[in-house]
């Protein structure tokens, strides 16, 4: 069965620092791996999604992932935070025909 | 315009009664879902419909029962209602069997509390 891990419960940075925050997932075959933002008392929106070719991808806001292989990781990453990027991060892994098994989420506080 | 939008937003109800949660999307998509998010805020799959037929069905009690009038529509019946039900209910929809290549898109939440 496929599983996430999202090891950080919670991250402080200061706005302009970086972030990267931490996937790891566990499936058998390729996976789709996708990342999400929840904004306080909001719905989750995508960030951005791979499901083959560059292993670096692009999404939203800035934000970028990297996926690699050989560690099963799919990290999150963005040169410099923004005070509005304060939010609940969640990874993300698919398989076809099933829904989303998302991992336990990383709260993201962005400090003045 | 909203894309998918729940019905209530708060929902505050007593031990043992029965309520409902409606959702609607107006993307066109053929395939909808209810996730519960946990106090941890750990988002789990509960239902899924494609065309209006239950196609992912996880171990959910027999007191939770989802309606699908139509593709847009998927509602969420709660019958005997429990403290450990309270939770945020969040509904999404997707153009095909998600999990793959297929965006899911998220209502903003309705969250139940069960005194």
């Amino acid at each position: 069965a496929q599983s996430v891990t999202q090891p950080d419960i919670h991250i402080t940075v200061s706005e302009g620092a970086s972030l990267e925050l931490r996937c790891n997932y566990s499936y058998g075959a390729t996976p789709y791996l996708f990342w999400y933002v929840q904004s306080p008392g909001q719905g989750l929106q995508l960030l951005l999604k791979y499901f083959s070719g560059d292993t670096l991808v692009q999404g939203i806001k800035g934000f970028e992932a990297e996926f690699k292989r050989s560690q099963s990781s799919f990290n999150l990453r963005k040169p410099s935070v923004h005070w509005s990027d304060a939010a609940e991060y969640f990874c993300a892994v698919g398989e076809s025909g099933r829904a989303l098994t998302f991992g336990s989420g990383t709260r993201l506080q962005v400090q003045p | 315009d909203t894309a998918v939008s729940q019905t209530p937003k708060y929902l505050v109800t007593q031990m043992g009664n029965d309520k409902s949660i409606k959702c609607e999307q107006n993307l066109g998509h053929d395939t909808m879902y209810w996730y519960k998010q946990d106090s941890k805020k750990f988002l789990k799959i509960m239902f899924s419909y494609n065309n209006k037929e239950l196609i992912i069905n996880e171990t959910v009690p027999n007191r939770f029962s989802p309606k699908s009038p139509d593709k847009a529509h998927l509602n969420l019946h709660i019958n005997s209602l429990e403290l450990g039900d309270s939770a945020v209910y969040f509904c999404a929809s997707s153009q095909g069997l998600a999990g793959a290549y297929n965006e899911q898109f998220f209502g903003p939440g309705t969250r139940l509390t069960v005194l």
